[in-house]
């Protein structure tokens, strides 16, 4: 079973700053399967990047994701106010779909 | 517009059961693959199960293998959980999602129903 492990647990920035999310496979992932999602409180997820690295329809261009094998990374390249949420990665591989613990963006 | 409507949550008994649907809108239902994704209070999203568009291939998270049964009707354009000797622990909210198999993600998802397991 592939765990995926996110740091950090929560980030403190301020509106305008640079957010650099981590997402670790424990065995390596085909990017191809590695997505990238935000949840607000009371709302469901939403789907921000599928690939690792495509971005959903939708979201802005602030939003950008890389990464490949074990270590992909979701950046957020300045905060807007409506960006503080909580941001999960998630995998699959054949009959099991994973998501990380999440990594929470509140404001400093 | 897609939209993904869960009902059939409530408060069940240690034991008990319960069958949540999701009714299903905007997309051409019998194309596309769902999955059933929860989250139990102030904690992380959990995937529990997944069935494809045709109903012949089914996974289950082990926490609720043997326990869960998804299903799905075309005609009424919708998915269901059928969740049986339900546990304290599986109190959670409960999403339904649309799983794209091109892009291999859950693109869409309902608002949710909140189960809770208690005596």
């Amino acid at each position: 079973e592939i765990v995926l492990t996110q740091s950090p647990g929560t980030l403190s920035l301020s509106p305008g700053e640079r957010a650099t999310l981590s997402c670790r496979a424990s065995q390596s992932v085909s990017s191809t399967y590695l997505a990238w999602y935000q949840q607000k409180p009371g709302q469901a997820p939403r789907l921000l990047i599928y690939g690792a690295s495509s971005r959903a329809t939708g979201i802005p261009d602030r939003f950008s994701g890389s990464g490949s094998e074990t270590d992909f990374t979701l950046t957020i390249s300045r905060l807007e106010p409506e960006d503080f949420a909580v941001y999960y990665c998630q995998q699959y591989v054949t009959s099991q779909f994973t998501f990380g613990p999440g990594t929470t963006v509140d404001i400093k | 517009e897609v939209q993904l409507v869960e009902s059939g949550g409530g408060l069940v008994q240690p034991g008990g059961s319960l069958r949540l649907s999701c009714a299903a809108s905007g997309f051409t239902f019998s194309n596309y693959n769902m999955g059933w994704v929860r989250q139990a209070p102030g904690k992380g999203l959990e995937w529990i199960s997944y069935i494809t568009s045709g109903s012949g291939t089914i996974f289950y998270a082990d926490s609720v293998k043997g326990r869960f049964t998804i299903s799905r009707d075309t005609a009424k354009r919708s998915l269901y959980l059928q969740m049986n000797t339900l546990r304290a622990e599986d109190t959670a909210v409960y999403y339904c999602a649309k799983w794209d198999s091109g892009r291999h993600c859950f693109d869409f998802w309902g608002q949710g129903t909140l189960v809770t397991v208690s005596s």
